[in-house]
């Protein structure tokens, strides 16, 4: 099946603590993103990647990295200098129109606890 | 930066009613994208609008782009318990990012 998937779904941390959030996608989509949702809350953007080896800041980077090694793969890591990682995270992937972005097609997303 | 709200916030349907819901852009926009979250889930795609004063129907669900680009708005007709959720507006710009509306939750009331 084709898709894009997330692991963990559940995650638990120490405060202090690096942490890596899993983003795979096998639809051969060019351009992935990382969101953050609080509760009752809209998408934040984390961080996007339009081809391999690159990628753009969003609105709330502070806090977050991200690599762009393979196509398929976006994973992000929620630093310490994170204030208030306790959030829900997801992954999407889209294809690239002109100047346009297209439907963005998202994973189940991680529900990452800072303790 | 671009900023795209949503009105209202909360939306409680008595079953087979109908109901609209709103997204408004600081700026104009290249295209609009609704996304359907339900409790628990992950948002997923409903539909592109792209034209000047497009109008997509899906069965129940009419979505219309404004002439300046800058609004839209979704229609439910007839809801039902399946229309649960939260719905999002995204609207494009240049740099293939969205931005997205702080959504409409709907309670339907049975």
């Amino acid at each position: 099946d084709g898709g894009i998937t997330q692991s963990p779904k559940y995650l638990f941390r120490k405060e202090g603590q690096n942490v890596t959030l899993s983003c795979e996608q096998n639809l051969n989509h060019d351009a992935m993103y990382w969101y953050r949702q609080d509760p009752g809350q809209g998408l934040r953007l984390i961080y996007y990647s339009q081809i391999v080896n690159d990628f753009q800041k969003g609105d709330i980077a502070e806090g977050y990295s991200v690599s762009r090694e393979k196509k398929e793969s976006f994973p992000l890591t929620v630093t310490s200098a994170q204030k208030n990682p306790t959030a829900f995270y997801l992954c999407a992937s889209s294809i690239i129109h002109r100047g346009t972005p297209g439907a963005q097609f998202f994973g189940p997303g991680t529900r990452l606890t800072v303790l | 930066g671009q900023q795209v709200m949503q009105i209202p916030q909360y939306q409680h349907v008595q079953e087979g009613e109908d109901f609209t819901t709103y997204c408004n852009s600081s700026t104009t926009l290249s295209n609009i994208q609704w996304y359907k979250q339900r409790p628990g889930g992950h948002p997923v795609f409903l539909i592109q609008l792209v034209k000047s004063g497009e109008v997509k129907k899906q069965k129940r669900l009419t979505f219309q782009f404004g002439e300046a680009k800058k609004n839209s708005s979704l229609h439910i007709t007839a809801t039902q318990t399946t229309d649960v959720g939260t719905y999002f507006c995204a609207g494009g710009a240049a740099g293939n990012k969205l931005t997205f509306g702080g959504g409409t939750r709907v309670l339907v009331k049975p």
